[in-house]
């Protein structure tokens, strides 16, 4: 079945510090993969998108996200977190339908 | 502007009860969806349709019920035979597969059951 991964459910960083977090999708076709955020007390907003192309995606905000595709991962970057970027994070893919597949998400806490 | 209407925002429901949740677009979507959003457990798809007059189950359909009679309406009906209602439902349209899947979000209604 077809399935997006967030292994890391909680992640706390000090203003600075570089963000990574993991992505993996389970699908042998052709994906599109996305990032979201949702900031406290507010909605899904989408961070980036790939669909094809350069597999190394920049978003808002500073975001990036790698599409590699032997290790059917897109994982999100930052070089250096601030505060306001507490939020949860999302990643989700849609395959050649419109079904849209979220992960779990991965809450950010950035200490000041 | 163009965009994605839920209601109730709120809404409170008695155990055995039905009770349905609009879902309005205004973006000329030809998909829309319907998500559960639980703490931890990210947004789970319960119902998607990519056309009017068809709808596919997402990963927990079971206990919801919708229809798709208009392009622009994808009511969902959380039925009594949902074990765990309470929850935070998420309506949303999507472009086309060709332009780019760009999904967008309703604000979202709170069901709770008492």
């Amino acid at each position: 079945a077809q399935s997006v991964s967030q292994h890391n459910h909680h992640v706390i960083l000090s203003e600075a510090a570089s963000l990574e977090l993991g992505c993996n999708y389970s699908y042998g076709g052709t994906v599109n993969l996305f990032w979201y955020v949702q900031y406290p007390g507010q909605h899904l907003q989408l961070l980036l998108k790939y669909f094809s192309g350069d597999p190394l995606v920049k978003g808002i905000k500073g975001f990036e996200a790698e599409f590699i595709k032997s290790k059917f991962s897109f994982n999100l970057r930052k070089p250096s977190v601030q505060w306001s970027d507490t939020a949860e994070y999302f990643c989700a893919f849609s395959d050649s339908s419109y079904k849209l597949i979220f992960g779990s998400g991965t809450r950010l806490l950035v200490r000041p | 502007d163009g965009g994605i209407t839920q209601s109730p925002k709120y809404l409170f429901r008695k155990e055995g009860q039905n009770v349905t949740l609009s879902c309005e677009q205004n973006l000329n979507h030809d998909a829309m969806y319907w998500y559960r959003q639980d703490p931890g457990q990210g947004l789970r798809l319960i119902y998607y349709s990519q056309i009017v007059n068809d709808f596919q189950k997402g990963d927990i359909a079971e206990g919801y019920s919708v229809s798709r009679e208009k392009k622009e309406s994808f009511p969902l009906t959380v039925t009594s035979a949902q074990k765990n209602p309470t929850a935070f439902y998420l309506c949303a349209s999507s472009t086309p597969q060709g332009t780019g899947n760009t999904i967008y979000f309703g604000e979202g209604s709170w069901l709770t059951v008492v």
